[in-house]
């Protein structure tokens, strides 16, 4: 089946430090693949999206590459700013032949990111 | 926004008595989804609607029911809520054709507190 897993948060980081927050995937054929950020209080905003493989997604200084090789999507920022602290979710989008065709989300847990003065 | 709003934004109810919940959109998206929202369990899928009339199950559909009798309003009814039903539920809006591959909208939630 379909499925996402994301490194295990909370991450607590110094503003201007590196981020990376891990995203691997199973799948079948060759899914959409996104980052959702959720900000304290709200709902989920999509961040960044790839389509196929080897496109990089990229959004507010956010980046990630999808990587069918290693079935991953890491999303990575050079230098947080305390803004950035939320919670982030990596999700692939797959067709449902339920009759529908339907396409849908499937998410990962969420990592909690919090960054510091 | 996308255009599409939940009520209520917060409600606290009593064990046993029925909830319902609205999701409403001004986009004329076809697809609509129900998640559920806990700690360490991420977002879940609870039903989805391709179209007036017509809804699935998601994952975690047990004592849940929808209802989509115009393009604009998905309802989620907790029959008879249980504290387990308790949660943030998110409503999501999505359109295919030409926009397949750009994911959801998400409203802003409803915080929903079993007592």
């Amino acid at each position: 089946g379909n499925s996402v897993t994301q490194m295990e948060g909370p991450v607590t980081l110094s503003e201007e430090a590196f981020l990376t927050i891990n995203c691997t995937y199973t799948a079948t054929g060759y899914p959409s693949l996104f980052w959702y950020v959720q900000y304290p209080g709200e709902g989920l905003q999509l961040l960044l999206k790839a389509t196929k493989a080897d496109d990089k997604g990229s959004n507010k200084g956010f980046e990630a590459t999808y990587r069918k090789e290693t079935t991953s999507f890491h999303l990575e920022k050079g230098s947080v700013q305390v803004s950035d602290s939320a919670v982030y979710f990596c999700a692939l989008l797959h067709v449902v032949y339920s009759g529908a065709g339907s396409y849908q989300l499937t998410f990962g847990k969420g990592t909690k990111l919090s960054v510091i003065p | 926004d996308a255009g599409i709003t939940q009520s209520p934004r917060h409600k606290v109810t009593e064990t046993g008595t029925p909830v319902t919940l609205r999701c409403h959109q001004t986009e004329n998206h076809r697809y609509m989804y129900w998640y559920r929202q806990d700690p360490g369990h991420g977002l879940r899928l609870i039903h989805y609607s391709y179209g007036v009339k017509d809804t699935d199950k998601g994952e975690v559909s047990d004592g849940y029911s929808v209802s989509r009798s115009k393009t604009e309003d998905f309802l989620l009814t907790l029959e008879s809520a249980t504290s387990s039903q308790t949660s943030v539920y998110f409503c999501a809006i999505s359109e295919r054709v030409g926009t397949a591959t750009d994911g959801y909208t998400f409203g802003s939630g409803t915080r929903l507190t079993v007592v």
